[in-house]
């Protein structure tokens, strides 16, 4: 089954709208972390934002918030008053508690903010 | 700031060649890791490193090696390049403790062709 599961591969906003990207995760471990990456045309994986699963409150970054449903094990990125900057591809990814070291990432979603 | 270098951009190998990429991180991190992208695959593990000469296989390592002689640098070796082996590869490097949300850093990409 998959860890991180992105629907969406292709979005379209409008410049200065919000948008969501949704995520959701599958895992059995009661502690995990769950993390957003931005990444443009040129290539580099910029971190954006990261969520706890015992975090209470969910997790803001200016203009990024992610939108957190432990119940639905979702983890949506908000991004609010979009940019033409901010077209990119953009990967959700969890880690788990279990002692491993790696990320889960999923197949992301490119936005596209059109002027 | 963190920095993780990844000494080739693009490149451009022959099926059969050996490939040599090369990661350098900055930060004195533990652990190194070697990603593959694919369009519509995400972002999936080759291998990673926790300390000097010592690796392990992520999810698809078949026809790929690594080496890691010194804490800052991890290289990823293809000893007989294939045409399926044309992608992106990412490396990017995290400290040993998953606490307080810290993340991974990645490189910025390197663009394998084989022909």
């Amino acid at each position: 089954a998959q860890k991180i599961t992105q629907t969406q591969p292709g979005m379209f906003v409008q410049e200065k709208e919000a948008v969501t990207l949704d995520c959701t995760y599958d895992t059995s471990d009661p502690s995990y972390g769950l993390f957003w990456y931005k990444q443009p045309s040129s290539g580099e994986m910029i971190f954006l934002i990261y969520q706890g699963s015992y975090d209470q409150q969910n997790a803001t970054e200016g203009r990024y918030s992610l939108n957190f449903q432990k119940a639905r094990k979702s983890a949506n990125l908000v991004i609010s008053a979009s940019q033409l900057g901010d077209s990119a591809m953009y990967f959700c990814a969890m880690r788990e508690d279990d002692g491993a070291n790696n990320l889960f990432f999923g197949t992301g979603t490119r936005l596209t903010v059109i002027p | 700031d963190v920095k993780v270098t990844q000494s080739s951009r693009y490149l451009v190998k022959r099926t059969g060649e050996k490939v040599f990429l090369e990661c350098v991180q900055d930060m004195d991190h533990e652990n190194m890791f070697w990603y593959r992208q694919d369009p519509g695959l995400g972002l999936r593990l080759i291998y990673f490193s926790y300390d000097v000469k010592m690796k392990e296989k992520g999810d698809i390592p078949e026809g790929y090696s690594v080496s890691r002689e010194k804490k800052e640098r991890f290289s990823l070796i293809l000893e007989s390049a294939s045409t399926n082996q044309t992608s992106m590869y990412l490396c990017a490097s995290r400290e040993q403790s998953w606490s307080s949300g810290n993340t991974i850093y990645f490189g910025e990409g390197s663009w394998l062709t084989v022909v």
